[in-house]
């Protein structure tokens, strides 16, 4: 079936590390990929999305690359800041069929250190 | 242009009582989708509305329903309300339905079933 699959976290980084959340996916057809982000008490926002093979999303400086022959779409941005500490989504979606539209990883929570 | 709103943003329920969630989408918009988020199962997807018929449908039991308006907001209900209802609601809404169409989420009702 359709799945999304992230690395589990928690995630935890000083200030201005490098940060890459790796996403992959398995899916029938061509989905479009994205990331969302949750802070703390909040919905969710859309970080970045990829609607094709090779396209890159980008925002706020975090990237990902939808790469079809890895079936992959990580996440990374070269330097984090404490504003960043949230619970971050990889999601696809496939129109059509029972599995509706979004469908999500288990969410990865980063924990950014001063 | 405001985002999508929901109300109310938290609910304290009884096993067997109902509930209605109302979700007001971004406007302009014509698509309204709802997931369910707990600690357990993460994020899943509920229904989907688009011009007041339902277009998709997760896999959640009978209890769970949903309505659209011709003014494209939405409700959902939960009847006879078990513990595991507990969780976040969450809505989102885009222009249009379709794979490559960005849902934009609501801050969520927080349900709590007793």
């Amino acid at each position: 079936g359709n799945s999304v699959t992230q690395m589990e976290g928690p995630v935890t980084l000083s200030e201005e590390a490098f940060l890459t959340i790796n996403c992959t996916y398995t899916a029938t057809g061509y989905p479009s990929l994205f990331w969302y982000v949750q802070y703390p008490g909040e919905g969710l926002q859309l970080l970045l999305k990829a609607t094709k093979a090779d396209d890159k999303g980008s925002n706020k400086g975090f990237e990902a690359t939808y790469r079809k022959e890895t079936t992959s779409f990580h996440l990374e941005k070269g330097s984090v800041q404490v504003s960043d500490s949230a619970v971050y989504f990889c999601a696809l979606t496939l129109y059509g069929g029972s599995q509706g539209n979004l469908i999500f990883g288990k969410g990865t929570k980063l924990s950014v250190k001063p | 242009k405001a985002g999508v709103t929901q109300t109310p943003r938290y609910l304290i329920k009884t096993r067997g009582q109902q509930v209605t969630l109302s979700c007001s989408p971004i406007s302009g918009h014509r698509s309204v989708s709802w997931y369910q988020q707990t600690p357990g199962q993460g994020l899943q997807f509920l229904f989907e509305y688009f011009s007041e018929t339902q277009r998709n449908k997760g896999n959640f039991p009978g209890r769970f329903s949903g309505r659209q308006f011709s003014n494209s907001r939405s409700e959902m209900n939960v009847s006879t309300l078990e513990l595991g209802d507990s969780a976040l609601y969450l809505c989102a809404s885009s222009l249009r339905t379709g794979q490559q169409e960005t849902q934009y989420f609501g801050p969520g009702t927080r349900l709590l079933v007793l």
